[in-house]
């Protein structure tokens, strides 16, 4: 079955330090997303990418954020300037078309960051 | 706010048992949700999704859904070791069913 594939497995960063996770959408689809979840905590929706343009993006999702997606493989979501607060697991995700009922979320494995 | 609440457990179910788990969400307009299950450290799989109101069977899973109480249930019957986990109840919003609000999960242990 295809995947969506991340890298790397684990971050390490000193805090004020900028990371680029790095996320490999399945090929055919569409629409991309970042998730996060804190240790012990909900997973939390970051933001939704399509037609190479955010659609959708919540509160989380301020200015020390972005999201990129450089060439055709690719989709990578940047912290400028973390915080000790942004330690958690991240998952990109990636969907076909999910206006299309029974359309399917394909979660990758997930980056965990660490803030030090 | 949009919130999906679940109790967190954990819930204990023996081997072969139903496990029943339950959720309410706040967004009437919420039209999509879903039942993911996560082992602790990996990411969320999606086992069920249920949009229309009633039952929906797939396996030994069976999703409920009630729109008017605003409320989604998970049964598991013949409940395995290997059924374990913690389990997400998530619901859309916004333009897009990929845009998910999530509980925060409920564990299930099944014991042997």
């Amino acid at each position: 079955e295809p995947e969506v594939t991340q890298t790397p497995s684990h971050q390490v960063t000193q805090m004020g330090q900028e990371v680029i996770l790095r996320c490999v959408p399945i090929s055919n689809h569409l629409y991309f997303y970042w998730y996060r979840q804190i240790l012990g905590q909900k997973v939390e929706f970051l933001v939704s990418f399509y037609n190479n343009e955010i659609s959708e993006k919540s509160e989380i999702f301020d200015d020390q954020f972005s999201v990129e997606r450089p060439d055709g493989s690719n989709f990578t979501l940047k912290i400028r300037s973390t915080k000790l607060e942004d330690s958690a697991m991240y998952f990109c995700a990636s969907s076909p078309n999910p206006g299309e009922p029974n359309e399917k979320l394909f979660f990758g494995s997930g980056t965990q960051l660490s803030v030090l | 706010q949009k919130e999906v609440e679940q109790n967190s457990g954990p819930l204990s179910v023996p081997e072969g048992a139903i496990a029943s788990l339950n959720c309410t969400y706040s967004d009437r307009g919420s039209q999509s949700f879903f039942w993911y299950r996560q082992y602790s450290g990996k990411s969320p799989e999606l086992i069920m999704s249920i949009y229309s109101n009633g039952d929906k069977e797939d396996g030994r899973f069976t999703a409920q859904l009630n729109k008017a109480s605003q409320y989604v249930s998970l049964l598991i019957r013949d409940s395995q070791p290997s059924d374990s986990a913690t389990y997400l109840c998530a619901a859309s919003y916004g333009g897009s069913q990929g845009n998910l609000i999530f509980g925060k999960g409920t564990k299930l242990s099944v014991k042997p």
